[in-house]
């Protein structure tokens, strides 16, 4: 049964325009979000991440935030570059099993030059 | 810096076959990982170290078997491949349980 969820496969985005990207979680003892970008070929890297105690966190271009009574974050990316097209995962962690970290299936950004 | 690096990159098995998947982290991090990657599924993991010489099952852990080798190296071993073991690998490694965690390039393993 998948925790996290990424209900968008696909997303395609102007250059210059805002890409939102969205999850949801089931868990809620998941306490800890993250977001990964994945190039083809090779393994994702991380990008930023969220803690449960906070709603919004910003890094740069990219803000993620968290609706805790929801069970949905979101990725947002202003503006969009063409370098950001990749595949994003969002990942959580649960607040017990440090190591377990659960991830979404993936949506794939494609950003139009 | 080299980071985490897997071997081999690809690789095609028979049924029944069995192989050794090498990972190596150079960061000196304490917790290692082996994620599986399957299309609709998403990453799942399938054994990790939280610290040189411990090992503990993920969410996958049938049909493999794993090894810390030393705190850089864990490998991750199928005695007797399976179709169903048909995915892209990925190894990980973080300082601690509540670090990020910092992947490799990734295996393709192929089982026929």
């Amino acid at each position: 049964d998948q925790q996290v969820k990424q209900n968008s496969p696909s997303l395609s985005v102007q250059e210059g325009r805002i890409s939102i990207l969205n999850c949801d979680y089931t868990n809620s003892m998941f306490d800890y979000f993250l977001w990964y970008k994945k190039y083809p070929a090779e393994g994702p890297t991380f990008l930023i991440s969220i803690s449960s105690i906070k709603d919004k966190n910003e890094d740069g271009r990219f803000t993620v935030f968290l609706n805790k009574s929801a069970k949905h974050l979101s990725l947002h990316i202003v503006p969009s570059q063409p370098g950001d097209s990749a595949v994003y995962f969002c990942a959580a962690r649960p607040l017990a099993g440090a190591n377990n970290l659960f991830f979404g299936t993936g949506t794939r950004l494609t950003v139009i030059p | 810096n080299a980071g985490v690096t897997q071997t081999p990159k690809f690789q095609v098995l028979k049924t029944g076959q069995s192989m050794t998947l090498q990972c190596a982290q150079d960061m000196n991090h304490n917790s290692m990982y082996w994620y599986r990657q399957d299309p609709g599924m998403g990453l799942r993991l399938i054994y990790y170290s939280a610290s040189e010489g411990t090992t503990d099952k993920g969410e996958v852990p049938n049909g493999y078997n794993v090894s810390r080798l030393n705190k850089r190296e864990f490998s991750l071993r199928l005695e007797s491949a399976a179709p169903s073991q048909t995915s892209v690998y990925f190894c990980a490694s973080s300082e601690t349980g509540l670090d990020i965690q910092y992947f490799g390039a990734g295996t393709r393993l192929s089982v026929l």
